[in-house]
């Protein structure tokens, strides 16, 4: 069964650092996507990276960047130079196979809660 | 464009009561589908659907019903509200099979009592 771990459930980081939240999965589909999201005390679920299984070269959104190694089975979420404003709930999800109907459902991790300090 | 959108924001019900929630989309998506969040743990598939007419089972279906007359709205309906429904409800469109990104409703917040 398919499975998404995030061993961290609190991180602390100092402004302008980097930081390095971790996600391990577990797939036997050699046809899948990961994506990570940002959860601010909102509420509102915030896309940030996506990474296909095929995908050669690791993705890269502004400041966001995926460490993703394949035989490792993890997809790692790289914040560099973090802000006040990444303080929030960060989730790692996988695209399952598909179910009826060629529907892919995401598989969430529990999250992990990033924290930065002035 | 609005992107997704849901109401309501929050809603109090009391055990038994039943209610809808509503969830709409813009961006002419084939693919809706309802989340719920439960504290210290990410999102469950509740239903989804792959089109107008079309709706099948998530993971956490019990006591919940869907349907899709139209692809712009996807309204999920609490039968018989019970306090293990307490949740927050997610609702979320992507363009279809293979998508890179799933766009997300701001949620709702239920609280059954």
């Amino acid at each position: 069964a398919q499975k998404i771990t995030q061993t961290q459930p609190g991180m602390f980081v100092q402004e302008k650092e980097a930081v390095t939240l971790d996600c391990t999965y577990d797939t036997s589909d050699p046809s899948y996507g990961l994506f990570w999201y940002k959860q601010p005390s909102s509420g509102e679920m915030i896309f940030l990276i996506y990474q296909g299984s095929y995908d050669q070269q690791n993705a890269t959104e502004g400041r966001y960047s995926l460490n993703f190694q394949k035989a490792r089975k993890s997809a790692n979420l790289v914040i560099s130079a973090s802000q006040l404003g990444d303080s929030a709930m960060y989730f790692c999800a996988m695209r399952e196979a598909y179910l009826s109907g060629g529907y892919n459902k995401l598989i969430f991790g529990a999250g992990t809660r990033l924290a930065v300090h002035p | 464009n609005a992107g997704v959108t849901q109401t309501p924001k929050f809603q109090v019900l009391k055990t038994g009561q039943s209610m809808t929630l509503q969830c709409a989309q813009d961006m002419n998506h084939e693919y809706m589908s309802w989340y719920r969040q439960d504290p210290g743990m990410g999102l469950r598939l509740i239903h989804y659907s792959v089109g107008a007419g079309i709706t099948d089972q998530g993971e956490v279906p019990n006591g919940y019903n869907v349907s899709r007359s139209t692809t712009e709205d996807f309204p999920l309906r609490l039968l018989s509200a019970a306090p293990s429904q307490t949740s927050v409800y997610f609702c979320a469109s992507n363009p279809g099979q293979g998508a890179k990104t799933q766009y997300f409703g701001p949620g709702t917040r239920l609280l059954v009592l």
